[in-house]
């Protein structure tokens, strides 16, 4: 089984719905939470940074993490076709430099 | 421009021959990865440089694979004897400081396509 699960979708959503993106993991000893957005033929860039539990918000997208649960979801408001792309979670323990640990990805659609 | 580049972009080999990937990180980043990304799957980690240190290259998969960084800035991923297990993206990042800090700056890749 993997460390970090992530279901690999495709989700597809009207323009202007309430996105749900998901991963769990295994290791307790993350710390450290990232969701990085890839567009089709282009390097993951990154969204949202969280350390520990906890809510963080920007502009339209929303990180949550929950440690107790394993936990670790990104909403995104009001969804526009400009949205579609794979989301991919990421995480780190801490001292464990940059090396992150990727989910697969989900693959969203905004429909127009 | 001041991002990330990578080369080339696109690479197509025969089994058996020897690569060489390109990274050309952001001018004054000490931290340099590269990752290997397989199709449909999330980046896997390779190796790690700060510096001209490469400081864990646990990731690499086999001792076909070799990075290097001599000048602590242009980085070098060599795979020889290509299989076509090896297809895939492989993709750098950089970063502007040491180890346990927070972004990472990604390249486009470059995709490997083993015949």
């Amino acid at each position: 089984q993997k460390e970090v699960e992530q279901d690999p979708g495709p989700l597809s959503v009207p323009e202007g719905a309430i996105v749900s993106l998901n991963c769990t993991y295994s290791n307790s000893a993350f710390q450290y939470f990232m969701w990085y957005r890839q567009y089709s033929r282009k390097g993951p860039e990154l969204l949202m940074y969280t350390y520990s539990s906890g809510n963080k918000e920007d502009g339209r997208f929303t990180a949550q993490v929950d440690k107790s649960s394993k936990y670790i979801s990104l909403f995104i408001r009001d969804s526009q076709p400009s949205d579609s792309a794979t989301y991919l979670c990421a995480m780190r323990a801490a001292g464990d430099g940059n090396k992150l640990v990727f989910g697969a990805g989900t693959i969203l659609r905004v429909k127009s | 421009g001041a991002g990330v580049s990578q080369s080339p972009r696109y690479k197509v080999a025969k089994r058996g021959q020897d690569v060489a990937l390109r990274c050309d990180p952001i001018s004054g980043h000490v931290s340099l990865f590269w990752y290997q990304q397989a199709l449909g799957q999330g980046p896997e980690f390779l190796t790690y440089f700060q510096n001209e240190a490469q400081l864990d290259k646990s990731g690499l998969p086999s001792d076909r694979f070799f990075a290097e960084r001599p000048e602590g800035s242009v980085s070098t991923l060599k795979i020889q004897r290509t299989q076509q297990e090896d297809s895939a993206v492989y993709l750098c990042a950089s970063s502007p400081s040491g180890p346990n800090t927070g972004e990472l700056f990604f390249g486009e890749g470059s995709r490997l396509t083993v015949l």
